[in-house]
């Protein structure tokens, strides 16, 4: 089955500094890459996601970026905020499932200093 | 207001106490999933349902049992509870097939076997 590993496990970075989370993934037959984000106390979010037919996404200051054939993917944060501060996780899944069959990283908890 | 919902939110129980944990969904999603959270190993799937009567095995099946009766439920049940099975859980609920995929999370349930 799916198995996603996901680096660093924590993270600290300054305010306005950009912070880079990535995630390895071993079923080439996933094709679908979500990011959620987990406030402390709160559930998960999702974020931002990306198809394997698509390279790159953004969103205002977050992106995702998609290496099929080295099997990663990449969460970018711009100039980070203290509200960006969370543990973040990557998942992947495949068409068999409908895209729900989530197997999710063991998540980047993100400190953002001001 | 669309939501997932799950009761109770907290739980101290003990080894060998049946419980139930229920979901409710009001957004007539057919996928519905159940996830548990621990320190360091992210979000595990548990069991997850396509539709009405269709359930299946995640990734750490074993000591729980679900059913998936009606659409809008899908309770998870602990016949004998113990306590590795201490965790925080998560309900989910998405449209199933390509499209929106986002998995709406409910609020947790924080269950402490003891």
């Amino acid at each position: 089955g799916e198995n996603v590993e996901q680096h660093p496990s924590t993270l600290s970075v300054q305010e306005g500094d950009s912070a880079v989370i990535k995630c390895t993934y071993s079923d080439s037959a996933s094709n679908y890459f979500p990011w959620y984000k987990q406030e402390l106390g709160k559930r998960p979010q999702l974020i931002i996601d990306i198809r394997s037919n698509v390279g790159e996404k953004k969103d205002q200051r977050i992106a995702v970026t998609l290496n099929k054939t080295a099997k990663h993917f990449s969460l970018h944060i711009t100039e980070t905020q203290p509200e960006d501060s969370a543990v973040y996780f990557c998942a992947a899944s495949g068409r068999n499932t409908g895209f729900q069959k989530l197997v999710f990283g063991t998540g980047t908890r993100l400190l953002v200093s001001p | 207001e669309a939501q997932v919902t799950q009761n109770p939110r907290y739980l101290i129980t003990v080894t060998g106490k049946k419980l139930t944990v229920t979901c409710s969904q009001n957004m007539n999603h057919e996928y519905m999933s159940w996830y548990r959270q621990d320190p360091g190993l992210g979000l595990r799937q548990i069991y997850y349902s396509m539709n009405v009567e269709v359930t299946d095995k995640g990734d750490v099946p074993e000591g729980y049992k679900v059913s998936r009766k009606e659409k809008r439920n899908f309770p998870l049940i602990l016949e004998s509870p113990s306590p590795n099975q201490t965790s925080l859980y998560f309900c989910a609920s998405s449209w199933f097939g390509t499209g929106n995929n986002e998995q709406f999370f409910g609020p947790g349930t924080r269950l402490t076997v003891l």
